[in-house]
């Protein structure tokens, strides 16, 4: 998990403005994922990216972006058409599809 | 899609209780993957579970595969406050690319 870096840890926007999270890992895993959490729920997936230049739409991407220009790097914009955007965001990497997934610290983001 | 059901969702037992969370498909899973987040945490991995039937022991905790691979259960045998925390399971879906998680059981222990 030290390989894998979410800054900043507490985020707060208000409401209309666009904001990107950032996630950085220096494992040299293949895979990234972004997940969203929230009070009392499981994780939800918003995208993943199983290579540089590829990414794929997850169970909740409406409202997201990102981009894969590098393998280390898979930021997360959440943009002003996210309805609800307040909540803890988790970045994962993956050495490979058959392994287990390695967890950043998470952004908690508030949206006032 | 997938979905793994996860049960129960809150647990509160007395230090030294034993505790378990299960985790039920209605599809065949290819693998079944544990988590732990401690309260304020990241989850981190547990273990992973690939073989039909399979079993594994990490101390306290015993983790289990179902025969047919669609049911998995958590044991943890008597618990600390040190396990504290939501326990997820996970499983690979879509092509293995994606990972579904369930929802989780929260834990707390009453010292």
């Amino acid at each position: 998990d030290g390989g894998i870096t979410q800054s900043p840890k507490y985020l707060f926007r208000k409401e209309g403005q666009n904001v990107t999270l950032s996630c950085e890992q220096n494992l040299n895993h293949d895979a990234m994922y972004w997940y969203r959490q929230d009070p009392g729920q499981g994780l939800r997936l918003i995208y993943y990216s199983q290579i540089v230049n590829d990414f794929q739409k997850g169970d909740i991407a409406e409202g997201y972006s990102v981009s894969r220009e590098k393998k280390e790097s898979f930021p997360l914009t959440v943009t002003s058409a996210q309805k609800n955007p307040t909540a803890f965001y988790l970045c994962a990497t993956r050495p490979s599809a058959t392994d287990t997934q390695y967890f950043g610290p998470g952004t908690r983001l508030t949206v006032l | 899609g997938q979905q793994v059901m996860q049960i129960p969702q809150y647990q509160h037992v007395q230090e030294g209780e034993d505790f378990t969370t299960y985790c039920n498909s209605s599809t065949t899973l290819s693998n079944i993957q544990w988590y732990k987040q401690r309260p304020g945490g990241h989850p981190v991995f547990l273990i992973q579970l690939v073989k039909s039937g399979e079993v594994k022991k990490q101390k306290r905790l015993t983790f289990q595969f179902g025969e047919a691979k669609k049911n998995s259960s958590l044991h943890i045998t008597a618990t600390q406050t040190t396990d504290v925390g939501t326990y997820f399971c996970a499983s690979n879906s879509g092509g293995y690319q994606k990972v579904t998680f369930g929802i989780g059981t929260k834990l707390q222990v009453i010292p």
